[in-house]
């Protein structure tokens, strides 16, 4: 079956960087694109950007431009977010999520990781 | 960046009850592909990921309830329950994948 597991939770400073790990399998791997999104508490959904598995292009959210990197490791069926400079409102649960149909570029988002939360404090 | 607007922020409905979900998007989301909006709804239980219900604004994803239905008219998107059950307590979200950002409204929460 589809799976989506992600790394475990971490606590950074402000300035830092974190990366956050995704691991599939259950599906073709470098036939789908995944995004990333975040949920601060309390609030809705924010959409960071999405990595094609099958070329490794990105397409990241202008107000993270210069912040993100999202990467692959085909061999492992695993996608990496690295968020830097992290500021306090950057706290917030993490998710990785799979497009259902990857034949376009329309992603809504089938599968989900179980999140990740992420702490800037001080 | 088009921007989700979700109405009412919170419904109080009663078990067997028809809920009904408002969204509006601020442009159009017709897909000039293939002639469908590009919104998609999502609920999110407490302390779970969001899970996909409806896509191309009506479309009911697999396994999901036909209690769950999705309607549209130009930029407005209702989602609807037909009879609500004690598992659809959860936040509701509206989705637009048509253009980068891909934007989500704030989401309508459920409770009785």
């Amino acid at each position: 079956q589809v799976q989506l597991v992600q790394s475990g939770a971490e606590v950074k400073k402000p300035g830092a960087s974190v990366t956050v790990s995704c691991k599939t399998s259950g599906f073709r791997f470098n036939k789908y694109g995944i995004s990333w999104m975040r949920q601060a508490p309390g609030q809705g959904l924010e959409w960071m950007g999405w990595i094609s598995a099958y070329s490794g292009h990105t397409n990241y959210a202008q107000k993270l431009q210069g912040r993100i990197t999202m990467t692959i490791d085909a061999s492992a069926s695993t996608i990496y977010l690295e968020l830097r400079n992290l500021r306090s409102d950057d706290t917030a649960m993490y998710y990785c999520a799979r497009e259902k149909d990857p034949s376009d570029f329309y992603p809504f988002f089938d599968y989900w990781g179980q999140g990740t939360q992420v702490t800037v404090s001080s | 960046d088009i921007v989700m607007t979700q109405f009412p922020d919170s419904l109080g409905v009663s078990l067997g009850e028809r809920a009904t979900f408002n969204c509006k998007s601020s442009q159009s989301l017709l897909s000039r592909s293939n002639n469908k909006n590009c919104l998609a709804w999502y609920q999110q239980r407490p302390g779970q990921p969001p899970k996909l219900l409806i896509y191309w604004a009506f479309i009911r994803e697999s396994g999901v309830p036909d209690r769950f239905s999705g309607s549209e008219s130009g930029t407005d998107f209702t989602l609807t329950i037909s009879s609500l059950q004690a598992e659809d307590v959860a936040v509701y979200y509206c989705q637009q994948y048509c253009n980068t950002p891909f934007t989500f409204g704030p989401g309508t929460k459920v409770d009785f």
